[in-house]
């Protein structure tokens, strides 16, 4: 079936140094991921996304990678700050707007 | 420019009960779709409209059912709650079909007693 795993529940990492988080999909026919930041309270919020065409996307402070042949794709946080505390999704779409979700990284970091 | 905006933001309800639940899409945005959320899980996908259809769905039962308006602002119903049904409702717009980003609402944290 079609699913969205993340190797780590949670992370912690200390206020300045670059957070790495994990995701592995399982659809080969999937063909954009997206990565979205959750705080407590709130709804997920964008932060990048990739086509399958792509290998890296790079952002404010942020970089996207995708390897399609081990079907994993990470998230790259630099420079990490007190305000990146929050869950970290990775998502999926495979046909139209559906949007599969994994089961998301809780990212702490110490000041 | 508003974003996503959902009500209630909070609904205490009884097994049995039905409720709906509403969502005003992103300026610009004609396709909505809702999600449910359970406490520390990531959002699963209800069903999407858009032209006022409802164009795809998730592993959901008959009594979740929605509408779009002709503004494109959406409801979620559901009938005969459950217990399990008790979850954070997040509802998405994004502009048509594509590989275009989802922008999510706050929620309706719908509690069942």
């Amino acid at each position: 079936g079609e699913s969205v795993g993340l190797h780590l529940p949670t992370l912690s990492v200390q206020e300045g140094d670059n957070s790495i988080i994990n995701c592995a999909y399982s659809n080969s026919a999937s063909d954009y991921f997206i990565w979205y930041k959750q705080e407590s309270g709130k709804g997920p919020q964008f932060i990048i996304d990739i086509r399958s065409n792509m290998d890296k996307r790079q952002g404010q402070r942020v970089t996207v990678l995708l390897n399609k042949t081990v079907k994993h794709l990470s998230l790259q946080i630099a420079a990490t700050q007190p305000g990146d505390s929050a869950v970290y999704f990775c998502a999926e779409k495979t046909s139209y707007d559906k949007v599969i979700f994994g089961p998301g990284t809780s990212l702490s970091v110490i000041p | 420019d508003a974003g996503v905006t959902q009500s209630p933001t909070h609904l205490i309800k009884t097994r049995g009960q039905q409720v709906t639940l509403r969502c005003s899409p992103k300026s610009g945005h004609d396709t909505v779709s809702w999600y449910q959320q359970a406490l520390g899980q990531g959002p699963q996908f209800i069903f999407q409209y858009y032209e006022e259809e409802e164009r795809q769905r998730g592993n959901f039962p008959d009594r979740f059912s929605g509408h779009q308006f002709p503004n494109y602002s959406s409801e979620l119903n559901v009938n005969a709650l459950l217990l399990g049904d008790s979850a954070l409702y997040l509802c998405a717009s994004s502009a048509g079909s594509g590989n275009q980003p989802q922008h999510f609402g706050d929620g309706t944290r719908l509690s069942i007693l």
